[in-house]
This record gives structure tokens, sequence and C-alpha cells, in this order.
């Protein structure tokens, strides 16, 4: 089956940095999806990307829909000790409708 | 996007026992999502379900474990049946949103088998 993997798998940083954080298959979407999670939540979509090569931002975050349909970053910046929690990517766009999901990265931000 | 609302929000089941976990969404919908997130895991999808059909089970899932209920385009349940400590998971309900290429979520049911 279709597998992401998504890394880093934790970070640790102090505020006001900027974040990356990325995700590759060895399989061609036609969606990628980027979500966070906080503690006690269900996952919040923060952005979404259908094109290959599009880049898109919501606020201080930017992710960007890789080329080869196969890889997807998302960037934070400025971070904030809000940006805590975790984020997941996910591709999909299949006939199926079915979302696939990475295993996440953990972020903590140091005030 | 939908609003989801799951109910419960966690629960403490014994072993043996079963659960059954609401869905409700505030439009209609046509295909509602059961997911699986172990502690410290990712999401594993374990079934879709349409309305008027039987839901359709990933692989590893079966429906005697988890049986499924879709009576509406607004509604769904899961059942976590005979359970087990294993079970003791995160479960999401998921709906569908623009051009059925994204998914919103519920807040999710905590649930911890002793």
């Amino acid at each position: 089956g279709q597998q992401l993997n998504q890394s880093p798998q934790s970070m640790f940083i102090q505020e006001g940095e900027d974040v990356s954080m990325n995700c590759t298959s060895s399989s061609i979407f036609n969606t990628w999806l980027w979500y966070k999670q906080d503690p006690g939540e269900g996952p919040v979509l923060l952005i979404a990307l259908y094109k290959a090569g599009e880049l898109t931002s919501n606020g201080r975050l930017t992710a960007q829909f890789g080329i080869t349909r196969k890889d997807s970053f998302l960037n934070i910046s400025a971070s904030i000790p809000s940006d805590v929690g975790i984020y997941f990517c996910a591709g999909g766009g299949g006939s199926n409708y079915k979302l696939t999901f990475g295993k996440g990265t953990l972020l903590t931000v140091n005030p | 996007s939908a609003v989801i609302s799951q109910k419960p929000s966690r629960d403490i089941c014994q072993r043996g026992t079963s659960l059954t976990i609401q869905c409700q969404v505030d439009s209609q919908v046509t295909m509602m999502f059961w997911y699986r997130q172990q502690p410290g895991q990712s999401l594993t999808l374990i079934a879709t379900a349409n309305q008027g059909s039987e839901a359709t089970y990933e692989s590893g899932f079966v429906i005697d474990k988890f049986p499924i209920s879709r009576p509406n385009l607004t509604f769904s349940t899961l059942t976590v049946s005979n359970m087990s400590p294993e079970d003791s998971s995160i479960y999401l309900c998921s709906v569908e949103g623009q051009g059925w290429t994204e998914a919103f979520f519920g807040q999710g049911t905590r649930l911890t088998v002793v």
C-alpha cells in the first residue's frame, strides 16, 4: 500500500525560529494536505494543495506540492508557543477518496 | 468546512464490553470515514461509510469487531465490540470536503479499556 515518510519525527525549537518539515512518498498523489493536532483534539486542516508545484500560504504557514507529486513540505515562520502540536501530512485525491497519513512531526516551541 | 460532533469525547470501559461512538455532521455528506489513532501513532483508516450500503473496511479491520451504521447523510456510529486493552485508542470520525479531496475531523473519542 501507499506509505508516506514524514520527517523529522520531532523538533524542539526556540520561539521565533522558523520550522520546516516534509513528506515523501513512492506513490503519486493528486492532493497534499497538512493537518495540526492539539492534545485531546482531532486534526485540523491547515493547508490543502491541489496542483504539482503549487505554493500556498496561510498566515505564517507555507506549503508546497512537489513537482513530481511525490513530496510536500510545510514551513512555519517565526514560531510561537501555540504552534506546539503534532503536524501530519496526508496524500489523497485518488479515485477511492482515501487519505494516507504520515507518522507526524511533534513540534515543541520553547518560549 | 463541516462541523463534526462526536460522542462521547472519552470513556473508560471494561474489557469484554462494547462501546458505540456517535458522529453527527451539520450538513449532508456522501462519505463518512472512521479512523483509529493508537497512542503516539498516526491515523489509520478503519472503514468508509456510505448511506444505504454496508461500510467498506480496510485490511485488518472486520465488521464483527467494528460494526458501523450510516442511517442518513448526517449521522454515523462506530461500535468497538468485545473490547480489549489493545483497543485503547482515539477514534476519529471524518467527512469529505471540497471536491472530495479534503477531509475534516471530529474532536475524537479517547477510549481506554481496562
